[in-house]
């Protein structure tokens, strides 16, 4: 049972324009939500995180919007540029959970 | 130096054979687990173990046992390898305190088994 799900497994975005990419969770005790960055045959890492009393978290070229009400969260990378392409996990977690619960992943591919 | 090391990292071999995969972490963390992500690339937990005790067990065969001789260190031991064992593992830690921070992930050990 999957309570956080990437409902588009891939996106293609030009150079230099917006990548958009959403998530959507079920577990309404979930409070804290990451994005991880993965290259291949390498880790993820850690890219930005917020927490549910926020809307909005800004890191450079990233930002991660959330919406609890329709318990939904997005990642814009903004411009896209060809080293962001790689698979973008979306994770969450409940207070005082030492487990994240990830979605499948976004293959995001900038086109130069 | 790489922060969460993970060896091996291809690992090839037969149905029925046993198998350890290992890990170490040098950030001073807490806490560190085991993920498994299967063909269908979601990434589940499996284990975590905080300062040696573990804390978290999913639902995994109990041919999975992990291992943690101190801190900075947590192996995994599989019994009896299956066929649907084959997947990538990896390994992260963190500094975790009473909750999830943010997690760092091995390169991950891909385990194919024949």
């Amino acid at each position: 049972d999957q309570q956080v799900k990437q409902n588009s497994p891939s996106l293609s975005v030009q150079e230099g324009r917006i990548s958009i990419l959403n998530c959507d969770y079920t577990n309404s005790m979930f409070d804290y939500f990451l994005w991880y960055k993965k290259y291949p045959a390498e880790g993820p890492t850690f890219l930005i995180s917020i927490s549910s009393i926020k809307d909005k978290n800004e890191d450079g070229r990233f930002t991660v919007f959330l919406n609890k009400s329709a318990k939904h969260l997005s990642l814009h990378i903004v411009p896209s540029q060809p080293g962001d392409s790689a698979v973008y996990f979306c994770a969450a977690r409940g207070t005082n959970d030492y487990k994240l619960s990830f979605g499948a992943g976004t293959t995001v591919t900038v086109r130069a | 130096d790489t922060a969460v090391s993970q060896t091996p990292k291809y690992l090839v071999t037969q149905m029925g054979n046993d198998k350890s995969i290992k890990c170490e972490q040098n950030l001073g963390h807490d806490t560190m687990y085991w993920y498994k992500q299967d063909s269908k690339k979601f990434l589940k937990i499996m284990f975590s173990y905080n300062n040696k005790e573990l804390i978290i067990n999913e639902t995994v065969p109990n041919r999975f046992s992990p291992k943690s001789p101190d801190k900075a260190h947590l192996n995994l031991h599989i019994n009896s390898l299956e066929l649907g064992d084959s997947a990538v593992y990896f390994c992260a830690s963190s500094q975790s305190g009473r909750a999830a921070g943010e997690l760092f992930f091995g390169e991950g050990s891909r385990l194919t088994v024949l």
